[in-house]
């Protein structure tokens, strides 16, 4: 079974400051891994996901993530935020075979002026 | 331009009162699911079919039931509702069961 952890619950930053989300997971086997937003009162919506091949994913409103096999993690990074990215950010887990796509408990970001 | 549509929007009910959410999806995707998400614990699958004529539980499935109508359509029924199914409910659709979710805009639901 796959389980996922994100460290942080709540990530204020000041705009045009770098921000760093923080994702682990456990699984015994090979992963998806996915990042997705929820802005207010809205479903969600994929940044990026990880299948396989290069460990740097790019995604969505300059976004990205590191897969990283032996810390088991995937942390999301943005090297400069903007008031629009206030969000509630999700996690998420998947396995080759299986069916379900597991989330995490999500960090919500705030920016601030 | 749909997507991935759901109704009613809010809806008030009793305890013990009944009702169905639905879901519509124009992708063509084969997975369908139905999650619960509950201030501090993510999103919780209740049930997901995995294609048309298929259901099966998720991590939390009791007070709950769905039907998959055909390839379009998931529906999520509540028979006998509690203030414990107060909560946000979202439906999604993938083209297969491992990739990328589309969500709807989601059902608020308040159970009194």
């Amino acid at each position: 079974a796959q389980s996922v952890t994100q460290l942080d619950s709540q990530v204020p930053v000041f705009e045009e400051a770098p921000v760093e989300l923080r994702c682990n997971y456990s699984s015994s086997v090979s992963v998806y891994l996915f990042w997705y937003v929820q802005y207010p009162n809205q479903g969600l919506q994929l940044l990026l996901k990880y299948l396989s091949g290069s460990t740097l994913v790019k995604g969505i409103n300059g976004f990205e993530a590191e897969f990283n096999k032996s810390q088991t993690s995937f942390h999301l990074r943005k090297p400069s935020v903007h008031i629009s990215d206030t969000a509630e950010y999700f996690c998420a887990v998947s396995a080759p075979g299986g069916f379900k796509t597991i989330f995490g408990a999500g960090t919500r970001l705030f920016v601030k002026a | 331009n749909a997507g991935v549509t759901q109704t009613p929007k809010f809806q008030v009910l009793k305890t013990g009162q009944s009702m169905t959410l639905q879901c519509a999806q124009d992708m063509n995707h084969n997975s369908m699911y139905w999650y619960r998400q509950d201030p501090g614990m993510g999103l919780r699958l209740i049930y997901y079919s995995a294609s048309e004529g298929t259901t099966d539980k998720g991590e939390v499935p009791n007070g709950y039931n769905v039907s998959r109508l055909n390839k379009r359509e998931f529906s999520l029924r509540l028979e006998s509702a509690a203030p414990s199914q107060t909560s946000v409910y979202f439906c999604a659709s993938s083209r297969t069961s491992l990739e990328t979710q589309y969500f709807g805009p989601g059902t608020r639901l308040l159970v009194l």
